[in-house]
């Protein structure tokens, strides 16, 4: 069965210091998809970005890096320059391709509540 | 604007006493879920519809009921509700039931519900 771990529950850093949370995931098959979900303190949940299997070029979007290496099955996510904007709880999920998942189902890691002080 | 509208955002009630969590989406999508997040569990899958009249079970579906007898709606029921489903609970929705899993979920903004 799939598994998505985040060993860190909580991190606080202090403005514009870089900061990368960690996503270790599970998976026995082939093709997946991984994804970071961003939760700030209002609630919602904030799509960040979706890699596929066989895609293992790292993404830089602005502030933020994603770094996905199978060999190590992790998908690790940094932010430069920290903001207190940054401040949320983010997930790293995992879906596998049907049949093995009927109902596209993301399986969640349990989140990493970062905390950025000014 | 395109959106997961979910209602009561909070709630508290008692044991046993029914309730409905409903939710509606605006974006035509045929794929709907609903989820619930605990602390250190991250979220988790209840029940999921791929379409109208189309509805099955998630990872953790003891003590729910869905229903989706119309594209835009999918709401959530609590029959007997018990203590342990005190949760903070997501409606999400996709333009549909992707094979390859690469369903971009969009999530309504929660709904934290309290059993005494």
């Amino acid at each position: 069965a799939q598994k998505v771990t985040q060993a860190q529950t909580e991190i606080s850093v202090v403005e514009k210091e870089d900061v990368t949370l960690d996503c270790v995931y599970e998976t026995r098959d082939t093709t997946y998809y991984l994804f970071w979900y961003k939760q700030p303190p209002s609630g919602e949940l904030v799509f960040l970005i979706r890699r596929n299997s066989f895609d293992e070029q790292n993404e830089i979007s602005g502030r933020y890096s994603w770094n996905f290496q199978k060999s190590t099955s992790s998908f690790n996510f940094t932010i430069t320059a920290s903001q207190v904007v940054d401040s949320a709880v983010y997930f790293c999920a995992l879906s596998e391709a049907h049949p093995n998942n009927a109902g596209n189902m993301l399986t969640f890691g349990g989140g990493t509540r970062l905390m950025v002080k000014p | 604007e395109a959106q997961v509208t979910q209602n009561p955002r909070y709630l508290i009630t008692v044991t046993g006493k029914k309730l409905t969590v409903t939710c509606s989406q605006n974006m035509n999508h045929e794929y709907m879920s609903w989820y619930r997040q605990d602390p250190g569990l991250g979220l988790r899958q209840i029940y999921y519809s791929m379409n109208v009249e189309v509805t099955d079970k998630g990872d953790v579906p003891e003590g729910y009921k869905v229903s989706r007898k119309e594209k835009r709606n999918f709401p959530l029921i609590l029959e007997s509700p018990s203590p342990n489903q005190t949760s903070l609970y997501f409606c999400a929705s996709s333009p549909y039931g992707d094979v390859s899993g690469a369903n971009v979920l969009t999530f309504g903004a929660g709904s934290r519900l309290t059993v005494l």
